[in-house]
């Protein structure tokens, strides 16, 4: 597609549900990034995809968030036992080796 | 954690004014990027300068980058409500003489342009 796309656009779950956040990246785009933005604030990195590859997950505040990127395209962030800090918006970029990144219009997780 | 503050948090002004917002940040980066935002939307990119750059330019917009002081400023001119958003400033930081591009964000300017 022409741009990042991510879906759902929203989603609430109720605490201790599991949650999975899907991102499509621009077709051919290498590099892919999840980015998580509390109110108020800027995006925070979680982690970073070169093609499969998971080279940086340093940003993922604990082991309830996993990332996955299988073959290279579409990525999948995870969520388990979701808690009432969880509740964000998680956006996803993805750039050429190049640099420019786009970034998608984001999940807004909201956990209840 | 943060890299950057962003200065002012928040600034009002009249359609047809100029907005100058500031950035600054606490370690070598490898290019410094501004990036906008509106209300319960993705970002969008801006203009990006790299660390060996000083000015750049783009349409209305203009970027500043001083290295020895850490900081950047971007500068809308003629500003129009449409530019109503909020404004965020990136860095990609040097690690170990290369950069994947992972950025760090600041914590925004919301501006507001009044017509």
């Amino acid at each position: 597609g022409a741009g990042v796309s991510q879906s759902p656009r929203y989603k609430v779950a109720k605490r201790g549900q599991d949650v999975a956040l899907r991102c499509d990246p621009i077709s051919g785009h290498v590099s892919l990034f999840w980015y998580q933005q509390a109110l108020g604030q800027g995006p925070e990195f979680l982690t970073y995809f070169q093609n499969e590859a998971q080279l940086d997950k340093s940003g993922l505040p604990s082991d309830r968030f996993f990332a996955e990127r299988p073959e290279g395209s579409v990525s999948t962030l995870k969520i388990q036992r979701t808690q009432q800090e969880d509740s964000a918006v998680y956006l996803c970029a993805s750039s050429t080796t190049r640099g420019g990144y786009t970034f998608g219009s984001g999940t807004r997780l909201t956990v209840v | 954690s943060q890299q950057g503050e962003e200065d002012p948090q928040a600034l009002s002004i009249q359609e047809g004014e100029n907005a100058t917002m500031n950035c600054s940040y606490k370690t070598s980066i490898n290019n410094l990027q501004w990036y906008r935002q509106n209300s319960g939307r993705g970002l969008v990119h801006l203009i990006l300068i790299r660390s060996n750059e000083r000015e750049k330019h783009s349409g209305r917009l203009r970027v500043t980058l001083d290295t020895s002081k850490k900081s950047s400023s971007l500068l809308i001119t003629a500003s129009r409500a449409a530019d109503t958003a909020s404004y965020f400033c990136a860095t990609a930081l040097r690690e170990g003489g290369t950069s994947y591009g992972k950025l760090t964000f600041g914590q925004g300017t919301i501006l507001t342009v009044h017509p």
